[in-house]
Formats: structure tokens, sequence, C-alpha cells
């Protein structure tokens, strides 16, 4: 069975500041992998997807997330902060088997402080 | 773009009414999903489809059911609504099996009282 993890239910960074948004996933097979963002009364929107094509995944808005399969790991960086970016972002792992299996973590709140 | 429609932002329905959510997708998608999401929890899945009159159970099916007649219309259906149903429902479809990203609807927020 897949799970995911995601430390930290509420990360707070400033403005400018190094985001990073941690992403632990458990699964029996080479796995897909997923980050989505939503803002507040808003569905999710795709940040970014790993396929096995680069461990390293650049997604839209500046963020970008490394693929460890030592670690098990998809955490989710951005150099630099924007206000605009506080919302909450979940990470989402499929396996590659039985097809549209997704596992969501439970998020992780970005606040931005000016 | 794909869109995913769902018929209402915001519902009110009291304690042991039949209530149906409602999503369209304009994309000709075959697969369709509905999650509950709740603080702390993340998304949960209910029930999702592969096909027109097709459905499979999710993690949490219990006191729902689903129906899907036409191809971008995914109805979920809470048959005795109660309060621990109260959330924010969200909707989603991909194109295929292929592991594509689901694409989501803004969700329907539900209080049942």
């Amino acid at each position: 069975a897949q799970s995911v993890t995601q430390l930290g239910s509420h990360v707070s960074v400033s403005e400018g500041a190094l985001v990073l948004l941690r992403c632990n996933y458990s699964s029996s097979v080479p796995p897909y992998l997923f980050w989505y963002v939503q803002y507040p009364n808003q569905g999710l929107q795709l940040l970014l997807k790993y396929t096995s094509a680069a461990t390293l995944v650049k997604g839209i808005n500046g963020f970008e997330a490394e693929f460890k399969k030592s670690e098990t790991s998809f955490h989710l960086t951005k150099p630099s902060a924007h206000m605009s970016d506080a919302a909450e972002y979940f990470c989402a792992v499929s396996d590659r088997v039985y097809g549209q299996n997704f596992v969501f973590g439970p998020g992780t709140r970005l606040s931005v402080l000016p | 773009d794909v869109k995913v429609t769902q018929s209402s932002r915001y519902l009110v329905k009291r304690t042991g009414e039949k209530v149906f959510l409602e999503c369209v997708q304009d994309m000709d998608h075959e697969n369709m999903f509905w999650y509950r999401q709740d603080p702390g929890l993340g998304l949960r899945l209910i029930y999702f489809s592969y096909d027109v009159k097709m459905k499979e159970k999710g993690d949490i099916p219990e006191g729902y059911s689903v129906s899907r007649e036409k191809k971008e219309r995914f109805s979920l259906i809470l048959e005795s609504a109660s309060t621990n149903q109260t959330s924010m429902y969200l909707c989603a479809s991909t194109p295929d099996r292929s592991n594509q990203p689901q694409h989501f609807g803004d969700g329907t927020r539900l209080s049942i009282l």
C-alpha cells in the first residue's frame, strides 16, 4: 500500500526566503509523484509531476522538486518566497502498476510573512 | 484547458436528507473521482469511475453512492446525510489510466445541520 507523509502541517517563511516543503512516500512499486497547490476556496492545481524522466522536476511559479529514491523523498522548494505563494500544498503518489491509485498527503499550509 | 465544474460551491442540508453533488467535465475524460477533504487528513477517495455506468469504491465509501450515466457527469449521493459528512467535497478527472495528473473542480463545501 502506498502512503505519503508531509512533515509540518504549517510552515512559515519570510518573503524572499527559501521555501522547503517536505514529502516522503512509501510505495511497493516505482511511483509517480505530484505536488498540488490549493488556494483558499479553490480546488487543487498541479504544480509539478515526477514520472521518471528526470529526478529534478521544474514546475510552475518557480517551484521545483527533487526525487530521491534512496530517501523516498520528493521535497518541494522555491528559492525566494512571494506573498502569493501562501496556500496549502499537497504531495501525492500513484503507482505505475495499478493505474491511478492516487494517495494524498495531509497537506502543508505555507504562510509568507512580509 | 480542462474545466471541471461542481454545481454548488456551498450547500447546507439537514440530517437525514438525501443530498446530490454534481460534477461535470468538458474534456471527454474517462476517469472521474470524488474526494472529501478534512483538515489534517488531506484528500480521501470516496468513489471513482473509469467509464460510464462503472464505479469502484475508494477508501471511505460508507454512507455514499455515485452515479455515472453520461461520460461527462459524475454525481455523488449522500443517501441519508449525517453531521459527520460535513466536509469539503472535491471532484477530479483524468483522461485515462496513464497516470496523468488529476484536474480538480473548485469544491463544494457541504454543511449538514
